[in-house]
């Protein structure tokens, strides 16, 4: 079984600067791959970025990119030029094996002041 | 939007009641998975169907089934409801079922359930 860990509660940021969420994980699986979802008040799921394991190089979409540490189990998401839009709950999730579930952490919520 | 639709949007029940939550996913996407999400247990993955077929099942209840019809589209049947069943309940679909390529699962808006 997977655990995913988001050990910061809630952060804040001020438009226009950068924040990065941290994110661990632990799989005894060779093929994983990890996301990173955004929940806005809306309380609709929004997929932000996806990494595969066996890739080494970090994925970017536009403003977000991870920090993907293989070794130490470590998935960070960097949001840069933060706008007041990514205000939301931030989830780490894992993916692993036949059945495809994901399993999430707990969340972070964000907060981008203007 | 994802292009994965649920229905009800929100739903008001008393304990003890049944209730049938439906699910659409993207088109083109053949598997469908069921997620429970609530204050205290955050996001859990209760099942999912894939082509028809139960695929996997996670902390679903024995009050709690599901089915994915022949049109792909799903249902989640909640029954004997109790007060803690409360919770955001979401449908996810992806293309493919194995961790590969596609297997990107685009969650649809949820549905609140409140049992009174």
């Amino acid at each position: 079984a997977q655990t995913v860990t988001q050990s910061q509660p809630e952060m804040s940021v001020q438009e226009a600067e950068t924040v990065t969420l941290s994110c661990t994980y632990d799989t005894s699986e060779n093929n994983y791959y990890l996301f990173w979802y955004k929940q806005p008040p809306s309380r609709q799921m929004i997929l932000v970025i996806r990494q595969e394991a066996y890739k080494q190089q970090n994925a970017t979409e536009n403003r977000f990119s991870v920090n993907f540490q293989k070794a130490a189990k470590s998935f960070s998401l960097k949001i840069s030029d933060s706008q007041l839009g990514d205000t939301a709950m931030y989830f780490c999730a894992c993916l692993t094996g036949a059945n495809s579930k994901l399993t999430f952490g707990k969340g972070i919520t964000l907060s981008v002041r203007p | 939007d994802s292009g994965v639709t649920q229905t009800p949007k929100h739903l008001i029940t008393a304990t003890g009641q049944r209730v049938t939550l439906r699910c659409s996913p993207r088109s083109g996407d053949l598997s469908v998975y069921w997620y429970q999400q609530s204050l205290d247990q955050g996001l859990q993955f209760l099942i999912q169907y894939y082509n028809g077929e139960e695929r996997a099942k996670g902390n679903i209840l024995e009050r709690f089934s599901a089915q994915q019809f022949p049109d792909l589209h799903s249902e989640l049947n909640l029954s004997s409801l109790e007060l803690g069943d409360s919770a955001l309940y979401f449908c996810a679909s992806s293309l493919k079922s194995l961790p590969s390529g596609g297997n990107e699962q685009f969650f649809g808006p949820g549905t609140r359930l409140t049992v009174l």
